[in-house]
């Protein structure tokens, strides 16, 4: 079974601080992902990545950044969080070698990050 | 650009009742569509997914036709149960994107 773990289930942190989530898979997958989830919003793609060290911003990146140094691991970074960073943070990997349909993506527990 | 809308929510069935959960959509190319759900406390699921015109995903006893002229993917089951309550999610990728465009999600509740 594919397994997609993330660092917190829940975390409270302080507007200005830096905030670090980390996501972890064990199938050796190429592509990963952040999204946060908001009632009414649905899920947003923050960040993504399709190879060690590569990047490229979803639909909502601002102030936000990323770091995969390591394939099983994607790290999502709020430099100064902020109260509106308030949000259910999940992460998901897929295989990546095909892409479109064929290529199922696996989330994560997510992580409810409260900035107060 | 793409983009999926889904029926309002929250949604409280009894049990052994039938679910429809509406699912519209909006994309460039021809789309590849998907169903995923999210228990209480856990993440995203794929449930079903069909990639062309009049294929049927079915999964769990869940059920949903690719309709290409109405644009639609609607979510169905026969007869609900307690476990089925969560919020459902529906989904689309274009091409050999890796990206989902997601829904905004409908939380079911079934009760005794």
């Amino acid at each position: 079974d594919v397994k997609v773990t993330q660092s917190s289930r829940y975390l409270v942190k302080r507007t200005g601080e830096k905030v670090f989530l980390e996501c972890v898979q064990d199938m050796d997958h190429e592509n990963m992902f952040w999204y946060r989830q908001d009632p009414g919003l649905g899920l947003r793609l923050i960040y993504f990545s399709y190879d060690v060290k590569m990047k490229e911003k979803g639909d909502i990146p601002e102030g936000y950044s990323v770091s995969r140094e390591k394939k099983e691991r994607f790290s999502l970074i709020l430099e100064s969080a902020s109260t509106n960073q308030t949000s259910m943070y999940l992460c998901a990997s897929s295989l990546g070698a095909s892409g479109g349909a064929q290529d199922t993506q696996y989330f994560g527990p997510g992580t409810r990050l409260t900035v107060l | 650009g793409n983009s999926v809308t889904q029926m309002e929510g929250p949604v409280t069935l009894s049990e052994e009742a039938f679910l429809t959960i509406n699912c519209t959509y909006t994309a460039t190319g021809y789309p590849s569509l998907f169903w995923y759900v999210q228990y209480p406390g856990e993440g995203l699921q794929l449930l079903l997914k069909a990639t062309k015109a009049d294929d049927k995903g079915s999964n769990k006893g869940f059920e949903a036709t690719y309709r290409k002229e109405t644009t639609s993917f609607h979510l169905e089951k026969g007869s609900v149960q307690v476990s089925d309550s969560a919020v459902y999610f529906c989904a689309l990728i274009t091409g050999t994107a890796s990206k989902l465009t997601f829904g905004t999600g409908t939380r079911l509740q079934v009760t005794l």
